[in-house]
């Protein structure tokens, strides 16, 4: 299986701050790479997939890039409705696909 | 606007086979191209991909549970099932249907279903 790791596991930001979070697989997965946001109690939702395509509905201050093994997710002006949990998740050739362990990002 | 349901028991005991139906609108699964997925996530912890059915009637499961899961679908009810054997309490979880983007991507979620396996 293709392990996904996310760093860091715990963020704390200010309202209007620039954030980033990372991912990484255990190997190559191109750009088969796709980000979710989950609020509690809720389920996730689609923010970016293959890697850098922002969904439909989605606002631009998230943005996503990377490529290989290495990615990343940006929040270019972080905004209260922001503050969840965040999942990268592969969806390489093979199954299965797997998810990170999440980044909890949090009011500082 | 897709929309889907999951149902089923809030409460299993140990080695019960649990049954979860997927009940969804505003697509089709006999559509070419329409793929449905089956997730889960623990209280606390991670999500977990378990199985793919296509708009052909293939399908996918993790390996590391296949031989307990099953999924199925009702074409014409507009339903996916998926059933799974031998329940233990590690298996507590929320379970979610989701539409895929050619199977590769979640981009609409049911809003889960929480089942506790405890005797």
């Amino acid at each position: 299986d293709i392990q996904m790791t996310q760093s860091p596991s715990s963020l704390s930001a200010s309202v209007g701050d620039r954030v980033t979070i990372t991912c990484r697989a255990s190997q190559s997965i191109s750009t088969y790479l796709n980000w979710y946001q989950q609020k509690p109690g809720k389920a996730p939702k689609l923010l970016i997939y293959a890697a850098s395509s922002l969904q439909s509905g989605v606002p631009s201050r998230f943005s996503g890039s990377g490529s290989g093994t290495d990615f990343t997710l940006t929040i270019s002006s972080l905004q209260p409705e922001d503050f969840a949990t965040y999942y990268c998740q592969q969806s390489y050739n093979t199954l299965p696909y797997t998810f990170g362990q999440g980044t909890k990002l949090e009011i500082k | 606007q897709i929309t889907l349901k999951e149902s089923g028991p809030t409460l299993v005991k140990p080695t019960q086979t649990l049954t979860l139906t997927c009940t969804f609108s505003q697509f089709s699964l006999s559509t070419n191209g329409v793929v449905l997925a089956w997730i889960r996530q623990p209280p606390g912890k991670a999500l977990e991909w378990l199985a793919l059915i296509y708009w052909n009637d293939d399908k996918r499961y993790s390996p590391s549970l296949e031989s307990r899961l099953t999924i199925t679908r009702d074409a014409p009810k507009n339903q996916v099932v998926l059933t799974m054997t031998n329940m233990d309490p590690v298996d507590t979880a929320t379970y979610y249907c989701a539409h895929t983007k050619a199977g590769r991507f979640f981009d609409y979620w049911g809003q889960g279903t929480l089942v506790t396996v405890s005797s």
